[in-house]
């Protein structure tokens, strides 16, 4: 098993570019998370899915946006990039409620 | 005040040295994550735990319900110990949305 997977590892956006950071997992988890790490800074939950075709917002969604269309794939998008969205995104998934979370690598996105 | 408190945040102990890193949260929980991020950015979970204690080679997880509070003990401490350990908890109210500590990081000098 591959576990939770993330692409790009990289990317520096310019302001008011758009991106999709993708993530998959081939645990059949139905719940998957978005994260974005400030650096120097904790986790903050961006958004988060129970099953495909149900997405929720988490504590900082402006600017982002989801879809899960399927068990496998939470892709995250970004619009309109701004200088504040500069951060590392993890994606991750666990199997059910208060279950242990399992992290990608990460992406490291750069606006500028 | 922060739903989830770690202590201390900086640590520095010389291999061999049992390290103790300790989480007090103020919500009733489902579940208490303890996780590890390494200096490269990755993170992986290292313990959940409802109640009591658990062991996974030279670390061991308490939690103490009653107390809020959870204790992360590393033994025998190695260099390859170094990174950040992050407490979560699982509140019982939103069980799949963690509340993050704001870490522990550690550095193991050989």
């Amino acid at each position: 098993n591959a576990g939770v997977t993330q692409t790009p590892k990289f990317r520096i956006l310019k302001i008011g570019q758009s991106m999709t950071l993708q993530c998959t997992q081939d645990m059949n988890h139905n719940y998957m998370y978005w994260y974005r790490q400030d650096p120097g800074m904790g986790l903050k939950l961006i958004y988060y899915s129970v099953g495909a075709g149900i997405t929720d917002k988490g504590e900082v969604p402006n600017g982002y946006n989801v879809s899960r269309s399927t068990t496998e794939d939470f892709p995250l998008r970004l619009e309109l990039a701004a200088p504040s969205q500069t951060s590392v995104y993890f994606c991750a998934s666990s199997r059910g409620n208060a279950d242990t979370q399992y992290f990608g690598p990460g992406t490291r996105l750069t606006v500028l | 005040k922060n739903e989830v408190e770690q202590s201390p945040q900086n640590l520095t102990a010389q291999e061999g040295e049992f390290i103790t890193i300790n989480c007090s949260y103020s919500v009733g929980i489902s579940a208490l994550h303890w996780l590890q991020q390494h200096p490269g950015g990755g993170i992986v979970s290292l313990f959940m735990l409802s109640s009591g204690k658990k062991k996974h080679g030279r670390l061991i997880a308490t939690i103490n319900i009653q107390e809020k509070h959870s204790s992360l003990h590393i033994t025998a401490s190695h260099p390859r110990d170094s990174a950040v350990y992050i407490c979560a908890v699982s509140p019982r109210m939103a069980g799949n949305k963690l509340t993050f500590g704001g870490g522990t990081r550690v550095l193991v000098k050989p």
